[in-house]
């Protein structure tokens, strides 16, 4: 099975730190994702990658980067931290497969992240 | 972008019935799919159904894409199956590739003993 393994379960940082969340996949998946979920409002795209140094912005980018230096690890950072930010983040990843088609996600365990 | 609807948004059941859970959307879709949040948080991937109907023990999801909806149905509901309920669908493609998933809100499904 698919793994896709997030680097901490719970976070407290403090407003204005520079804030590193790390994702880690073993299948070779070309595409990795990140979301937040909040609630009431459900998963949201953050940032996506469909290559190594590529990357796209998805429906709420503004206050986060992300990195993808080899194709196992996608990072999200939070380039100064705030309150707003925090959120339970969720890494996943998928292949392709044959023809451009998409199969199922495999996500991570997530992060919860508390800014304080 | 293309929305997704989920209904209803909050269901209770006795264990041992059966259920159906309801995904529309508002353009068509070539990539389909359901997810099981457990109270934990670990979502699970369900199903990738963009049309068709596909079986998985006591879940099957329909998916009619023509009419831009999917169903999900429990049946013989166990305490196990609580949780939030996804459905997903690809937002569209980039200029580089594939895209992310548009979620909808979920049901938030509880199983009593």
């Amino acid at each position: 099975d698919v793994k896709v393994t997030q680097s901490s379960r719970y976070l407290v940082k403090r407003t204005g730190e520079k804030v590193f969340l790390e994702c880690v996949q073993d299948m070779d998946h070309e595409n990795m994702f990140w979301y937040r979920q909040d609630p009431g409002l459900g998963l949201r795209l953050i940032y996506f990658s469909y290559d190594v140094k590529m990357k796209e912005k998805g429906d709420i980018p503004e206050g986060y980067s992300v990195s993808r230096e080899k194709k196992e690890r996608f990072s999200l950072i939070l380039e100064s931290a705030s309150t707003n930010q925090t959120s339970m983040y969720l890494c996943a990843s998928y292949s392709s497969g044959t023809g451009g088609r998409n199969y199922g996600y495999t996500f991570g365990s997530g992060t919860r992240l508390t800014v304080v | 972008g293309i929305q997704v609807e989920q209904s209803p948004p909050d269901l209770i059941l006795q264990e041992g019935a059966n259920s159906t859970l309801r995904c529309n959307f508002s353009d068509s879709v070539n990539n389909l799919q359901w997810f099981h949040q457990n109270p934990w948080g670990q979502l699970i991937n369900l199903f990738y159904i963009p049309s068709g109907t596909k079986q998985n023990g006591r879940l099957s999801a329909t998916t009619v894409a023509t009419e831009r909806y999917s169903l999900l149905y429990i049946s013989s509901s166990q305490t196990t199956d609580s949780g939030v309920y996804f459905c997903a669908v690809l937002r569209g493609y980039s200029g580089g590739g594939a895209d992310g998933l548009t979620f909808g809100k979920g049901t938030h499904l509880i199983i009593q003993p």
